[in-house]
């Protein structure tokens, strides 16, 4: 059974730090990965998808890489912001379309 | 066209009441989901819908009953819940094994 960990559980940065958002998982064999964001008492906003044959995919301040072998993905945000406070969560596609999610990261970023 | 819309935004219902939740997309996803997530936990996989049929039951207790009338509705229908059955029940559609776009859930209370 797949099994999604992410640490730290919680982080409180002050604003313009550079962070690191780690997720680990224990069966490598997966079709994808995604991070998303989630703001208290809302639904899920997706930020980076990383096929399993890729390494790293961009956006904007957002960088995430996979390391596929080695159960093992990060998120990089740069020059963090107050409104990058949220729960991070990342999840992995395995068979079926199954989607398992991490435990989380709630993030504050403060002035 | 990226969005995921899920009706009603919230619902109260006593244990005996018989309501629906709805979920509709329009970008042609053929594969459609129901999570259900509690306070502070990460969603959890309850149905997965490829090609209008179902394909995924998360061992869901028979109280939560899911229909796909269409390629771009998904509704679940609830009748007897329990007060622990609360939570907010997020829908997301995909291209099968692809990126996964979530809506913004509706926030069930059963009093």
């Amino acid at each position: 059974k797949q099994e999604v960990t992410q640490i730290p559980a919680a982080l409180s940065v002050p604003e313009g730090e550079n962070l690191v958002l780690n997720c680990s998982f224990t069966d490598s064999a997966i079709y994808n990965l995604q991070w998303f964001r989630q703001d208290p008492g809302k639904g899920l906003t997706s930020l980076l998808l990383i096929q399993s044959s890729q390494r790293e995919q961009t956006s904007g301040r957002l960088n995430a890489s996979l390391d596929k072998s080695s159960g093992r993905s990060t998120l990089y945000i740069a020059a963090s912001q107050p409104g990058d406070s949220a729960t991070y969560l990342c999840a992995v596609t395995g068979t079926a379309s199954k989607l398992t999610f991490g435990t989380g990261t709630r993030l504050q970023v403060t002035l | 066209d990226t969005e995921v819309t899920q009706t009603p935004k919230h619902l109260v219902m006593g244990m005996t009441n018989k309501k629906s939740l709805k979920c509709e997309q329009h970008m042609g996803h053929r594969a459609m989901y129901w999570y259900k997530q509690k306070a502070k936990k990460p969603p959890e996989l309850m149905f997965v819908y490829s090609y209008e049929k179902l394909s995924i039951n998360e061992s869901v207790p028979s109280r939560f009953s899911p229909e796909c009338p269409n390629s771009s509705l998904l509704n679940l229908h609830l009748h007897a819940l329990q007060p622990e059955d609360s939570a907010l029940y997020l829908c997301a559609s995909s291209r099968t094994s692809y990126e996964q776009y979530f809506g913004p859930g509706t926030r069930l209370t059963v009093t």
